[in-house]
């Protein structure tokens, strides 16, 4: 899977939006990305993904860069349960067998303000 | 989406013992796989696990050490052999989901002393 680059911390108060960068210059266009985001003391959960277009769920928005060399996911009023450490990660549509599993990178540690 | 149930949640072992942690799918998952995340680390995985077949190990994992069982659909287990404190870690079972998603278990934090 392609590499992607984020960065070690971001900090924001509570009640803003809050947009997280992920730099993913070799993409290769069947990856999807993904964002997964770990609370302290438990396991990761699932945030978004997309492909090419820009997504929005219930938990944030995800805005792809046109080229796809970066994406940002946006959460738009982030309150301290938001506090986590947030995984950018690309996953090849292809994939298959035993190459499936997710690889996670050290990801950023988000910190709330209140 | 589908609901993990990872046993036992913490456990604290003597070193040169094993411990099998289990992991309980409330449905039929084609894909499941072991992470492994060591203190202040990401995670890394272990393996995918394979029903009916022999699990696939990432590099750096090896079956004599990290046994795996995937007898069905819905569970699977990972047992951590002749541990070391080295080993003292979270261990995560997942499953990749319908739509894309990967469902994370609540973890098995593993301390060896």
């Amino acid at each position: 899977d392609a590499k992607t680059t984020q960065p070690n911390s971001m900090e924001s108060n509570e009640e803003e939006p809050v947009h997280l960068p992920c730099n993913h210059s070799t993409i290769s266009g069947t990856d999807y990305i993904h964002w997964y985001r770990q609370l302290p003391s438990q396991g990761p959960e699932y945030v978004i993904h997309g492909l090419t277009s820009n997504v929005n769920n219930r938990m944030a928005s995800l805005a792809i860069a046109e080229d796809r060399k970066s994406s940002t996911l946006i959460l738009h009023r982030a309150t301290l349960r938001d506090a986590a450490v947030y995984y950018c990660i690309l996953r090849d549509v292809y994939s298959g067998g035993g190459a499936d599993g997710l690889t996670f990178g050290k990801g950023t540690h988000l910190i709330i303000q209140p | 989406s589908a609901v993990i149930s990872q046993k036992p949640s913490r456990d604290i072992c003597q070193r040169g013992t094993s411990l099998t942690i289990q992991c309980q799918v409330d449905s039929q998952v084609t894909m499941m796989f072991w992470y492994r995340q060591q203190p202040g680390q990401s995670l890394t995985l272990i393996a995918t696990a394979n029903q009916g077949s022999e699990a696939t190990y990432e590099s750096g994992f090896v079956i004599d050490k990290f046994p795996i069982s995937r007898p069905n659909l819905t569970f699977s287990t990972l047992t951590v052999s002749n541990m070391s404190p080295e080993d003292s870690s979270i261990y995560l079972c997942t499953i990749k989901g319908p739509l894309g998603g990967y469902t994370f278990g609540s973890g098995t934090r593993l301390t060896v002393v």
